[in-house]
């Protein structure tokens, strides 16, 4: 198995241009997130989603979509990029509830907005 | 915001000793769980223990949980180089909330 796979792995962008994060996890977990991490900021969750068809806003929501048409692929959007989303980006998955919710990480997406 | 937060923020021994981090939380919790990050990569699941338990072992991890207090200690006995890396606590609060609110966590460094 995979695992949590992110795609890309590092991504410059400019100021106003956008672009799509991919997560895909091949455990057929129902459960998949996305978080931000910082400097000094520790995880911040941004959206996740509990099942195919389903999202959820996190902490952070502004300025990303996110969609879950396939249950083992969860997409983050960043439709006008800002330099506030210089972060690095990590995506992960659980089981269904009776597994108390254990999360495997992918090994993250690290983008740079200029 | 922060539900877990970490202390000490960075740990520095040396290969043989012991480490002990500890985290705090602020609400009632279904289960804490520990993760570590070694520079570079995703979060690794490393313990869980439920709000019901006060104590879990998992080879040389040591995991302890006093839900008076609000906080839970994660205590690495015979550390190794390998053991740097950064470590969080995470907590799912009580309700059957499917998120995890992590903390800032604590920087481990061990020298050879």
């Amino acid at each position: 198995n995979a695992g949590v796979t992110q795609t890309p792995k590092f991504r410059v962008l400019k100021t106003g241009q956008s672009m799509t994060l991919l997560c895909a996890q091949d455990m057929n977990h129902e459960y998949m997130y996305w978080y931000r991490q910082d400097p000094g900021m520790g995880l911040r969750l941004i959206h996740y989603s509990v099942g195919e068809g389903t999202t959820a806003k996190g902490e952070v929501p502004d300025g990303y979509n996110v969609s879950r048409l396939k249950k083992q692929n969860f997409l983050l959007g960043l439709e006008s990029a800002a330099p506030s989303q210089t972060s690095v980006y990590f995506c992960a998955s659980s089981y269904s509830p009776d597994r108390l919710y254990e999360q495997y990480f992918g090994p993250g997406t690290r983008l740079t907005v200029t | 915001s922060q539900q877990g937060e970490e202390d000490p923020q960075a740990l520095s021994i040396q290969e043989g000793e012991n480490a002990t981090m500890n985290c705090s939380y602020k609400t009632s919790i279904n289960n804490l769980q520990w993760y570590r990050q070694n520079s570079g990569r995703g979060l690794v699941h490393l313990i869980l223990i439920r709000s019901n338990e006060r104590e879990k072992h998992s080879g040389r991890l040591r995991v302890t949980l006093d839900t008076s207090k609000k906080s839970s200690s994660l205590l690495i006995t015979a550390s190794r180089a390998a053991d740097t890396a950064s470590y969080f606590c995470a907590t799912r609060t009580q309700g059957g909330s499917e998120k995890l609110v992590f903390g800032k966590g604590t920087k481990l460094t061990v020298n050879p």
